[in-house]
This record gives structure tokens, C-alpha cells and sequence, in this order.
């Protein structure tokens, strides 16, 4: 167990839909990462928070934002879901900001419909 | 461009055979590498860190900076260590760790 929680486990929406995912960090960790994990594009990074303030942005697409709580806790709000969005969505934390060593959570399976 | 290569998207070997994952990697600066490895799309664990130079699972690798890369070895596979390996880069000036795009490592009895 990383100390990462991800919630829920699986996902089964439908096209058109927006669904949350949520993300809480390993106590003390500050930064907290979202990963897109599709079959044919592997891990592509997202978007990173550290104690609240967005940090870095990847290949995010605007159809997709997210937010660090005061309680450090994460959200990834996906909307107007296309069937190309179905993949596994990892959180990861770190307790520094700067991409220092990361644990992972379990993984969200979204599947969109 | 700061950058993660892993060129094999698999690697097939028998049971106690020799295995490299290679990695090659593109930073201006002192790199920060890391291997994670992810057993059937489970979460990614943390295997190695460079600046620790451990062995963990029989697995080692070694920074090269006049080559840039950062190979993972092991002498003798096993059939437990199948699964999918990524290489990752500490991006600093971004603030995230950028992966490679994996190698699916395959251990035949």
C-alpha cells in the first residue's frame, strides 16, 4: 500500500457524460500528479498541484480540469467524455514540488460507453 | 526537449537468462532517474532511484552520463519480474517526473 487512495476503482459512463475522480495523498505529501494510462499511448502526464496552486500542466485536454483542496485531497473532473477518453487515470504525491520520487495510487478504470 | 527514450516496447526472455531494459534519456542538467515498475495495470511502484545506487529484486542500473542512459539489469530473470517497466526523468524545472513509454518485460518458463 503507497498511501495513495483513489476513488472509485472502476467507471462505466456514458458518452457525453462528466464524471469526478478523487485523489488522497500520502499524509505529508504537498504535490499531487494525474496520469492518463491508455493501451496505446502508455503514461502521459496531466497535471500536478503542490499545496493547492497548479504547477505544471502536460498533455491535458480542456475538456479536463482538476484542483487541489485545502485538505490536499485531489479532484479530476472529465467532461463531455469522448470514448478515447476510457484509460486508467493514476494519482501519484510526493513530498516535494519538482518531480522528486512519486507513489502512485491504485488507478481509476474509467470506461466510457 | 527533456525527454525519456525506452526504444523496446517488449522483451521476451527465458527463465534465467540475462535481461537489460534500456533507457536513454535528454536533460541539460543533473539528471534524477528513477525505474518503476507496474505488475498487470496495477499501480506503478518505485524499484530504483539512481542516487541510491541499491539493488532491489536482483535488479540494478547505473547512470551513464556520457551515454545518457540508465539501464536496468538483472543476471538471472525470473517469472515474477513479467511485467511493464518505465523509466522516469525528475524534470525539475517542470515539476513532474516524465516516463518513458514502458517496456513490457515477458519471462518464459
Amino acid at each position: 500500500d503507497s498511501g495513495v487512495t483513489q476513488t472509485p476503482k472502476h467507471l462505466i459512463t456514458a458518452t457525453g457524460q462528466r464524471v469526478t475522480l478523487r485523489c488522497s495523498p500520502r499524509s505529508g505529501d504537498l504535490s499531487v500528479y494525474w496520469y492518463q494510462q491508455s493501451l496505446d499511448q502508455g503514461l502521459q502526464f496531466l497535471i500536478q498541484y503542490y499545496n493547492g496552486e497548479e504547477r505544471a500542466k502536460g498533455n491535458i485536454l480542456e475538456r479536463f480540469s482538476a484542483q487541489q483542496f485545502p485538505d490536499l485531497h485531489s479532484e479530476l473532473n472529465l467532461s463531455s467524455l469522448e470514448l478515447g477518453d476510457s484509460a486508467l487515470y493514476f494519482c501519484a504525491s510526493s513530498a516535494r514540488q519538482g518531480g522528486t520520487e512519486a507513489f502512485f495510487g491504485q488507478g481509476t478504470r474509467l470506461t466510457v460507453v | 526537449a527533456q525527454r525519456v527514450t525506452q526504444p523496446e516496447k517488449l522483451l521476451s526472455v527465458f527463465k534465467g537468462a540475462p535481461v537489460e531494459l534500456k533507457c536513454n534519456y535528454s536533460y541539460s542538467g543533473s539528471p534524477e532517474l528513477f525505474w518503476y515498475v507496474q505488475y498487470s495495470r496495477q499501480r506503478l511502484q518505485l524499484l530504483l532511484r539512481h542516487i541510491s545506487r541499491e539493488s532491489i529484486k536482483g535488479f540494478t542500473a547505473d547512470l551513464n552520463k556520457g551515454e545518457t542512459s540508465f539501464h536496468l539489469k538483472k543476471p538471472f530473470a525470473q517469472e515474477e519480474d513479467s511485467a511493464m517497466y518505465y523509466c522516469a526523468l525528475n524534470a525539475r524545472s517542470q515539476g513532474n517526473l516524465i516516463f518513458g513509454k514502458g517496456t513490457k518485460l515477458s519471462v518464459k518458463p
